[in-house]
């Protein structure tokens, strides 16, 4: 089915190491975003992509870093995870403005 | 104060009840979206609406530009509708940023 994949669907760190998350979209879809739902937080845009090449800060950009060297892939990398990154991160894609979003399944990670 | 808030924060109702979330917010958009997530679940898009109401199956959602407010109505609730309901705001400004409400935390009783 077309949609929003993200991989992988949990994951647990030790302090200090490093990841990547991907996250892929196969509807051709311009704008896609990196997402942390904390509880009682509600969700918090970190990155964002309006297009090939291209990425910009969202509210919470701090330890995090984002790539978009294709279309359809945008990554989600933490240099050195501390346990304030433990969270539940989503993907998503839309395409251009006051389209519907599609999300991801999410990301459970988890930083000892 | 958030950009976004909603009421309830949560809900518990009984099976066929008519069931109503409220999205007041204060930011500019262009729309604003409805969303569900069931536990340990993603995240699914229920409504994008900018004027009026939608309707689809037992959920119908409203806005009102002017008063900056939308309500989320679930009419004969049933136990597979619970879930947690999220407002987001759409922004006009680049990258179509979302901003969320904290979500409704929804228990239908059979």
């Amino acid at each position: 089915n077309a949609g929003v994949t993200q991989t992988p669907k949990f994951r647990v760190l030790k302090t200090g190491q490093s990841m990547t998350l991907l996250c892929a979209q196969d509807m051709n879809h311009e704008y896609m975003y990196w997402y942390r739902q904390d509880p009682g937080m509600g969700l918090r845009l970190i990155h964002y992509s309006v297009g090939e090449g291209t990425t910009a800060k969202g509210e919470v950009p701090d330890g995090y870093n984002v790539s978009r060297l294709k279309k359809q892939n945008f990554l989600l990398g933490l240099e050195s995870a501390a346990p304030s990154q433990t969270s539940v991160y989503f993907c998503a894609s839309s395409h251009l403005k006051n389209y519907g979003y599609t999300f991801g399944s999410g990301t459970r990670l988890t930083v000892v | 104060k958030n950009e976004v808030e909603q009421s309830p924060q949560n809900l518990t109702a009984q099976e066929g009840e008519f069931i109503t979330i409220n999205c007041s917010y204060s930011v500019g958009i262009s729309a604003l979206h409805w969303l569900q997530q069931h536990p340990g679940g993603g995240i699914v898009s229920l409504f994008m609406l900018s004027s009026g109401k939608k309707k689809h199956g037992r959920l119908i959602a409203t806005i009102n530009i002017q008063e900056k407010h939308s309500s989320l109505h679930i009419t004969a609730s049933h136990p597979r509708d619970s879930a947690v309901y999220i407002c987001a705001a759409l922004q006009e400004t680049s990258g179509s940023r979302l901003t969320f409400g904290e979500g409704t935390q929804l228990t239908v009783n059979p």
